[in-house]
């Protein structure tokens, strides 16, 4: 199957400031990803939906502009945290669809942000 | 209203068991069916999925599922249960392009 990259896989931060995460799709270009929030023993929570080139889609209650989208390219959207809190701290993960089997997402690693 | 229910948050067998996990979905239309394994701090797995043609859709790892329109149900099967298997599974469903949901997710324990 497809390559999702997604990077860092852990990282902490102190409160205030920003952070940013990268998800790659390898061997097949996205054209369009998706980023999920998942809390401890909890499923998967859909943050935004993004197409490269346009701007991302959000789900209802999730703030904009504390999580800046940007799908620049056919294989690469990031998403940025700002002003974090600990109340940021989870685990996110990107999924991407595209190449020849659109049908699919294929998921990234997860990062696991935790916020001091 | 549109969701994916797995009724079991969950579940315990011994080691060479069988298993078998829920579950159910509402929407308007058929559509696309997925299950997922997570191990702990990792991505998601596919496991199988089922667009269309034959409701019996095996996987990898051993795992089956069954599409039974009638019932709204996608349940996930294995005949034999290793310790490896121990791990999160998230049944999830896909109605376009830009939808893909998941459920509550299913934690599995195998015992010895």
């Amino acid at each position: 199957g497809a390559v999702v990259s997604q990077h860092p896989s852990r990282v902490i931060c102190k409160s205030g400031t920003s952070v940013k995460i990268e998800c790659r799709s390898l061997d097949f270009q996205a054209t369009t990803m998706f980023w999920y929030r998942q809390f401890p023993k909890k499923s998967l929570m859909l943050m935004a939906t993004s197409n490269e080139g346009s701007k991302a889609t959000y789900e209802q209650g999730v703030e904009k502009d504390k999580f800046l989208i940007n799908h620049a390219s056919l294989t690469l959207s990031t998403l940025t945290v700002t002003s974090a809190h600990p109340e940021d701290s989870s685990f996110y993960i990107c999924s991407a669809r595209g190449g020849q089997d659109y049908t699919e997402a294929f998921f990234g690693q997860g990062t696991r942000l935790t916020v001091v | 209203a549109q969701s994916v229910t797995q009724p079991d948050i969950h579940i315990t067998v011994s080691e060479g068991a069988s298993l078998e996990l829920r579950c159910n979905y509402s929407y308007g239309a058929t559509p696309y069916l997925f299950w997922y394994v997570q191990s702990p701090g990792q991505g998601l797995q596919l496991l199988l999925k089922y667009f269309s043609g034959d409701t019996l859709v095996q996987g990898i790892k051993g795992f089956e599922a069954e599409f039974k329109r009638s019932q709204s149900s996608f349940n996930l099967r294995k005949p034999s249960v290793h310790w490896s298997d121990a791990a999160e599974y998230f049944c999830a469903v896909g109605l376009n392009n830009n939808d893909m949901r998941f459920g509550a997710g299913t934690r599995l324990t195998v015992k010895p």
